[in-house]
């Protein structure tokens, strides 16, 4: 079974400055797609970024951006000029290429503070 | 308008009452979800529905039983609630995939159970 690892319960930055929240995972398929989600004080689950694992290419939207290592099975997040919106709960998730297999794996999430 | 709507929001019961949670969806997505969510835990699988009448055990189904009443209504309840399953609780929704490399879930905006 796949399983998704965040290491870091929570983690703190300055406004303005970056942060890279750390994530893992365990699979052994070579299609997939992993996720980062943010859940902000309102509950509500917002997709922050995704990434394909068949891509070379990392990931960007804004100032979110992933640093994805496939062979470590590693996929970071770095959040650039954090803003005080940015503190929330931030979960990582996989799921599976096939088709007809749409379920997502989370990490335990990691709770960021943003300080002014 | 919401997309995908849960009802009720929170809800407070007493141990060994039934609960239902409903979700709506006017995303006209053939696929639902319900996830619960615990602290140091992430989202975790209950159910999973790819039509009204595919319906699948997810990671954590004990205790839980569903109902898809029609592509829009995926229903989860609890015939006896315990007090370990207070949680959060989340429906999903995406769309079946149609050659497309991959699918965004769509979450609700959460149901707050407390099991007295």
């Amino acid at each position: 079974a796949q399983t998704v690892t965040q290491s870091q319960p929570e983690m703190s930055v300055q406004e303005a400055e970056t942060v890279t929240l750390s994530c893992t995972y365990d699979t052994s398929e070579s299609d997939y797609y992993l996720f980062w989600y943010k859940q902000p004080p309102s509950r509500q689950m917002i997709l922050v970024i995704r990434q394909e694992a068949y891509k070379q290419q990392n990931a960007t939207e804004n100032r979110f951006s992933v640093n994805f290592q496939k062979a470590a099975k590693s996929f970071s997040l770095k959040i650039s000029d954090s803003q005080l919106g940015d503190a929330a709960m931030y979960f990582c998730a996989y799921r599976r290429g096939i088709q007809g297999a749409q379920k997502l794996v989370f990490g335990q999430g990691t709770r960021l503070t943003i300080n002014p | 308008d919401a997309d995908v709507t849960q009802t009720p929001r929170n809800r407070i019961t007493k141990t060994g009452k039934r609960i239902m949670l409903e979700c709506s969806q006017t995303k006209g997505h053939d696929r639902m979800y319900w996830y619960r969510q615990d602290p140091g835990l992430g989202l975790r699988l209950i159910y999973y529905s790819f039509d009204v009448k595919d319906i699948n055990k997810g990671e954590i189904s004990d205790g839980y039983s569903v109902s898809r009443q029609a592509q829009a209504k995926f229903s989860l309840s609890l015939e006896s609630a315990i007090p370990n399953q207070t949680a959060l609780y989340f429906c999903a929704t995406s769309p079946a995939q149609a050659g497309k490399s991959y699918n965004e879930q769509f979450f609700g905006p959460g149901t707050r159970l407390t099991v007295l």
